[in-house]
């Protein structure tokens, strides 16, 4: 089944040691996203690839960065993640259909900051 | 700016009894909504979408929702609720696609409880 894949599921790192998220698709989409959630909240957009095109959101901290090696992969790398920085991270896609571009989410990967 | 609220952060029901989660929205224009389901320590799943077809929309395991635009609202519903549907759901809409890719606005989530 063409679907959206998250590695690793689980994640424990140390106060400000770099940490990278990994994400994969089968779908062939144009558009990759990174979403943070944190406890009981709704998800929130830290930035997309369009192709190999980068867009960031404007309050996204600049300790969060992305890569896009390939149609398939994006990566997450977080600097020097802070405890403030323990959340779920997912990943969607979406191919860009006007009236009908639907995003498909990962399954997430849960950080957890020590 | 689009928005979208959920009038109920916590909704519990008996299993087999109906299911109401309500949302409302705001938008400018013509949009596009969506309900996510997301059980614990899981990603999103997509329960349904409405984009502009069939004001009653249907979706995977027995969930509907129906777009009222004088109402402006977009209330998910099921007839009989399941164990299993015990999770958050979110009531999300997507912006018009100005840029290089659609951005969701979430609502706030509802959990939603089923009893025996």
């Amino acid at each position: 089944d063409a679907m959206v894949i998250q590695n690793p599921r689980y994640q424990v790192t140390q106060f400000g040691k770099p940490v990278t998220l990994s994400c994969s698709q089968t779908l062939n989409h144009n558009v990759m996203y990174w979403y943070q959630q944190k406890s009981s909240q709704a998800p929130k957009l830290l930035f997309h690839y369009y192709d190999k095109d980068f867009n960031n959101e404007a309050d996204t901290p600049d300790n969060f960065q992305s890569r896009r090696p390939n149609t398939s992969f994006c990566f997450l790398d977080i600097r020097s993640p802070g405890l403030g920085d323990a959340a779920m991270y997912l990943c969607a896609t979406s191919r860009r259909a006007s009236g009908t571009d639907t995003q498909y989410f990962g399954p997430g990967t849960r950080l957890t900051v020590l | 700016a689009q928005s979208v609220t959920q009038l109920d952060s916590h909704v519990s029901v008996s299993e087999g009894t109906p299911v109401l989660l309500r949302c409302n929205y705001s938008s400018s224009y013509s949009p596009s909504l969506f309900w996510y389901v997301q059980h614990p320590n899981k990603g999103l799943q997509l329960l349904l979408k409405y984009t502009s077809a069939a004001t009653l929309v249907k979706g995977i395991n027995g969930f509907e929702a129906e777009f009222k635009k004088s109402e402006t609202s977009f209330h998910l519903t099921k007839p009989s609720a399941h164990m299993s549907d015990a999770a958050e759901y979110f009531c999300v809409v997507r912006e018009i696609n100005t840029g290089t890719a659609s951005k969701l606005t979430f609502g706030t989530g509802t959990r939603l409880q089923v009893t025996l």
